[in-house]
């Protein structure tokens, strides 16, 4: 168990619609990332977040917004789904900042499957 | 621009034995670091391993260990005694200094171990 939980496991939805996707992460970890993984693209960083403020922006829709609140927990917003959004949604969080050689590891909750029907 | 390849779609071990997978890296960053993560058929996604591009020692965890040939840009993760519970998606990713948290992963490595 890594520590960090994700909410729902699993998620089926209807194209057109918004869903939230919830995590919590590890205890005194202060950053979150969000991941999409798909078969046809793998496993891409979507949006990082730490202490409340966002800090980078990979390859996230602009239709997928997400927010760090206060007790650190971390929500992803996807609206107007389309059936290529069906993916494996994944949250992690570290400690700190880190660049390069810093160790910073990122852990992985179960992530939150989401199909899109 | 920054590269994860793992060559290796899929490869089987037989149970005991020790098995190498493949990642090599593209950056023009001096100051990296190396994960491999593992994912089994449940899903998640689990740390194993990690390297920073300064060390000067092969990265130990346990039953793992990471050949790190700077030189080469290579990272290959080595599993010796292979067990049942090592059949997953292995997963190599790097960081680099200049895109700071920002972690790319490979297409991963499908391992099977075979009884």
């Amino acid at each position: 168990d890594s520590g960090v939980t994700q909410t729902p496991k699993h998620l089926i939805t209807a194209t057109g619609q918004r869903v939230t996707l919830r995590c919590s992460p590890r205890s005194g970890d202060l950053s979150v990332y969000w991941y999409q993984q798909s078969l046809d693209q793998g496993l891409q960083f979507l949006i990082h977040y730490y202490n409340g403020e966002e800090r980078a922006k990979g390859n996230i829709l602009e239709r997928f917004s997400a927010q760090q609140f206060p007790d650190l927990h971390s929500e992803l917003n996807l609206s107007s789904l389309e059936l290529g959004d069906s993916a494996l949604y994944f949250c992690a969080s570290s400690f700190g900042l880190a660049g390069g050689v810093d160790k910073n590891i990122q852990y992985f909750g179960a992530g939150t499957r989401l199909s899109v029907l | 621009a920054q590269k994860i390849t793992q060559t290796q779609p899929g490869m089987f071990v037989q149970e005991k034995e020790a098995v190498t997978l493949d990642c090599t890296y593209d950056t023009s960053d001096q100051s990296y670091g190396l994960f491999w993560y593992k994912q089994p058929s449940s899903g998640e996604m689990i740390f194993l391993i990690y390297q920073g591009s300064y060390d000067e020692q092969n990265a130990t965890e346990g039953r793992y260990s990471l050949n790190f040939q700077k030189a080469r840009k290579s990272a290959n993760l080595v599993i010796s005694a292979s067990q049942l519970g090592d059949s997953a998606m292995y997963f190599c990713a790097m960081r680099q200094k200049t895109s700071y948290d920002k972690v790319i992963f490979g297409p991963g490595t499908s391992l099977s171990v075979i009884p």
